[in-house]
């Protein structure tokens, strides 16, 4: 089966950097995803991995370390918007199942 | 604009009865799935499909039906044997190639009144 750990939730400030840490234990690794989503509404699509390092979009960026089962996602220059759950997913097996974490919601404070 | 669409936004079913979520997209994805999300959990797999008349059982099929006759459209039926239905239903698409990520419906409430 598989396990995928992300903190509950978070608190940052306006204008801060908050990095938000998922880790995971899976056979068959295929890929890391993060999405967005806020209360009530269907997750968008932020990042994707599956070669170790940084990959950076923007205000946003995403790390894999695929021999440590880890990968976060690191928010910049936060604004009030980005106040929403960070879901972690994982993809791995022959027919592409992605298995989602639980989600950390975070707020972000003036 | 390509997109995925869910029908309806909420809605509210009686116990007993079977209902129907619609979902449709136009992406031309290959891949279609159903998740379901319930609170401190995670988004968990129904059903999906990779290819027209073809679909798997996800980690939670029980209690639920879907279809794939055409490549747009992946209706879940949620029957009377499903004991706890209340949840915010999902559904999703990809290509079945490449890296990128699930597009997501605006998601279909359901409640059991």
């Amino acid at each position: 089966g598989q396990n995928i750990d992300q903190p509950t939730e978070m608190t940052a400030t306006e204008g801060a950097i908050v990095q938000i840490n998922c880790t995971y234990q899976t056979s068959g690794f295929n890929g890391l995803f993060w999405y967005q989503q806020h209360a009530g509404e269907a997750p968008t699509f932020l990042s994707y991995n599956v070669l170790d390092g940084l990959e950076e979009k923007g205000r946003f960026s995403s790390f894999l370390s695929r021999s440590k089962g880890y990968s976060y996602l690191l928010l910049k220059e936060l604004q009030m918007k980005d106040s929403a759950s960070y879901l972690c997913a994982v993809r791995s097996g022959g027919y592409q199942k992605v298995t989602f974490g639980t989600g950390t919601k975070l707020q972000v404070i003036p | 604009d390509g997109g995925i669409t869910q029908s309806p936004k909420y809605l509210f079913r009686k116990e007993g009865q079977n209902v129907t979520l619609s979902c449709e997209q136009n992406l031309n994805h290959d891949a279609m799935y159903w998740y379901r999300q319930d609170p401190g959990q995670g988004l968990r797999l129904i059903y999906y499909s990779q290819i027209v008349n073809d679909f798997q059982k996800g980690d939670i099929a029980e209690g639920y039906s879907v279809s794939r006759e055409k490549k747009e459209s992946f209706p879940l039926t949620v029957t009377s044997a499903q004991k706890n239905p209340t949840a915010f239903y999902l559904c999703a698409s990809r290509m079945d190639r490449g890296q990128d990520g699930y597009t997501f419906g605006s998601g279909t409430r359901l409640t059991v009144v």
